[in-house]
C-alpha cells in the first residue's frame, strides 16, 4: 500500500514572504507521479503543481516551485511571494502503476496568510 | 466545456434512506472515481471506472454502489444512508488511466449529512 504524510497541519506566513510545505510518501513503485492540490474554502479542488518521478528536475509554476527528493521521498512545495489568494488547504497526493486506483492523499496543511 | 458537474450540491438524508449523487463529464475522458473527504482527512477513494461498464472498488467502497452505462455518466449510490457516510463527495474524471499523471479533474463537491 502507498502512503503520503503531511506532517504539517496548519502553516502560518507573512504576505509576501515564503513558506515551504512538507510531504513524504512511500511506494512500491518505480513509475509515478506526485501533485500538490490546493483548496480553498470553496471546496474547489485545484492542481497546483506534478511532478514526474523519472525527472530530476524539480516542477516550477509561476510561484510555486517543489523540492523533489526522490531518495528519501520527500515532495515539499515552496510558496514565494505568498498572497492572500494562496490561503488553503494544500494537499500533496501520489499517483503511481497503471494509475487505475486514484490518488492517495495526505491529510492536508492549512495555510493562513497573515496581511 | 462545464468539465465536471456534481449534482446536488448540498443533501440532508436521515439513516436508512438511499440516494443517488450524480457525476458527469464532458471532455470525454476514459477514468472516473468518487472521493470522500472526511475533517482532518484527506480525500479517500471509494469506486473508480476505467471506461464505460467497468468499474472497480477503492479503498472504501462499503455501502456504495456504482455504475458506468455511458462514457459521460458515473452515479453514486448510497443503499441505505448511515451516519457515517456524512462527509463531501468529489467526482473525478482523467484522460486516461493507462499512463499516470493525467491531470485529475474534480467536480464541485456534494455535502451529504445523514442524521
Amino acid at each position: 500500500a502507498q502512503t503520503v504524510t503531511q506532517s504539517q497541519p496548519e502553516m502560518s506566513v507573512q504576505e509576501a514572504e515564503t513558506v515551504t510545505l512538507s510531504c513524504t510518501y512511500d511506494t512500491s513503485e518505480s513509475d509515478y507521479y506526485l501533485f500538490w492540490y490546493k483548496q480553498p474554502p470553496s471546496r474547489q479542488m485545484i492542481l497546483v503543481i506534478r511532478q514526474e518521478a523519472y525527472k530530476q528536475q524539480n516542477a516550477t509554476e509561476n510561484r510555486f516551485s517543489v523540492n523533489f527528493q526522490k531518495a528519501a521521498k520527500s515532495f515539499s512545495l515552496k510558496i514565494s511571494d505568498s498572497q492572500l489568494g494562496d490561503a488553503a488547504m494544500y494537499f500533496c497526493a501520489l499517483i503511481s502503476g497503471g494509475g487505475a486506483d486514484g490518488l492517495t492523499f495526505g491529510k492536508g496543511t492549512h495555510l493562513i496568510i497573515q496581511p | 466545456n462545464a468539465g465536471v458537474t456534481q449534482t446536488p450540491k448540498f443533501q440532508v438524508l436521515k439513516t436508512g434512506q438511499s440516494m443517488t449523487l450524480q457525476c458527469a463529464q464532458d471532455m470525454n475522458h476514459e477514468y472516473m472515481s468518487w472521493y470522500r473527504q472526511d475533517p482532518g482527512m484527506g480525500l479517500r477513494l471509494i469506486h473508480y471506472s476505467v471506461g464505460a461498464g467497468i468499474t472497480d472498488q477503492g479503498e472504501v467502497p462499503n455501502g456504495y454502489n456504482v455504475s458506468r452505462s455511458t462514457t459521460e455518466d458515473f452515479p453514486l449510490r448510497l443503499l441505505s444512508a448511515a451516519p457515517s457516510q456524512t462527509s463531501v463527495y468529489f467526482c473525478a474524471s482523467s484522460y486516461s488511466w493507462g499512463r499516470v499523471g493525467h491531470e485529475q479533474y474534480f467536480g464541485p463537491g456534494t455535502r451529504l449529512t445523514v442524521t
